[in-house]
């Protein structure tokens, strides 16, 4: 069946740090990759997406290239912000999973920046 | 443009009784999807439904549990007889139109459940 495996969190870094998350896959088919916000208090948001071998999503300052070799899809920015503290999901949909049409999350990682 | 509404926001209850959790998709929207999320664990998936219309349930317990989306008014996810496990935070999601692969979903802020 189709999984994601995050890095464990908190991950906690000063402001201006480098960030990364790292996320890899495992599925059935040939899936789309998928990066969720939850901001404290509120519902997740799709940060960054891409459907196919390396694709590159792109928002606000946040990066991830669809590593198919390597089953990956690592979440970077260059220059973290206090307002990024936040926990970052990692998912995937299937689209070779029809019957079931639903995302496969991680297990979420707190991203804690430090002023 | 609201969001996807959840309410209640926060829900307790004692075991054996009965959860309603409610959910209003944005509107247009058509497809809901719920997921539960247990403490340090992802949202896993429970269950996909269109108006009228369970699409997917296969993330659904077996007993206790059920859903519905009828044509007028909010999805309802209903546990029955709850028990401590049951415990988790309830997101809705909604799209506009079903398949995920790159539809984009819109989620509500959860109801956490907390059976005593």
């Amino acid at each position: 069946g189709n999984s994601v495996t995050q890095m464990e969190g908190p991950v906690t870094l000063s402001e201006e740090a480098f960030l990364t998350i790292n996320c890899t896959y495992t599925a059935t088919g040939y899936p789309s990759l998928f990066w969720y916000v939850q901001y404290p208090g509120e519902g997740l948001q799709l940060l960054l997406k891409a459907t196919k071998a390396d694709d590159k999503g792109s928002n606000k300052g946040f990066e991830a290239t669809y590593r198919k070799e390597t089953t990956s899809f690592h979440l970077e920015k260059g220059s973290v912000q206090v307002s990024d503290s936040a926990v970052y999901f990692c998912a995937l949909s299937d689209p070779g999973d029809t019957g079931r049409r639903a995302l496969t999350f991680g297990s979420g990682t707190r991203l804690q920046v430090q002023p | 443009n609201a969001g996807v509404m959840q309410n209640p926001r926060h829900l307790v209850r004692r075991r054996g009784q009965e959860a309603r959790l409610r959910c209003s998709p944005m509107k247009g929207h058509s497809h809901v999807y719920w997921y539960r999320q247990l403490p340090e664990e992802g949202l896993k998936f429970m269950v996909y439904l269109q108006k009228e219309n369970i699409i997917d349930e296969s993330g659904m317990p077996k007993e206790r549990f059920s859903a519905e989306f009828p044509k007028e008014g909010p999805s309802i996810l209903r546990i029955q007889q709850v028990v401590r496990g049951d415990s988790a935070a309830y997101f809705c999601a909604s799209s506009q139109a079903g398949g995920q692969g790159n539809e984009k979903l819109f989620f509500g802020s959860g109801t956490q459940l907390s059976v005593l």
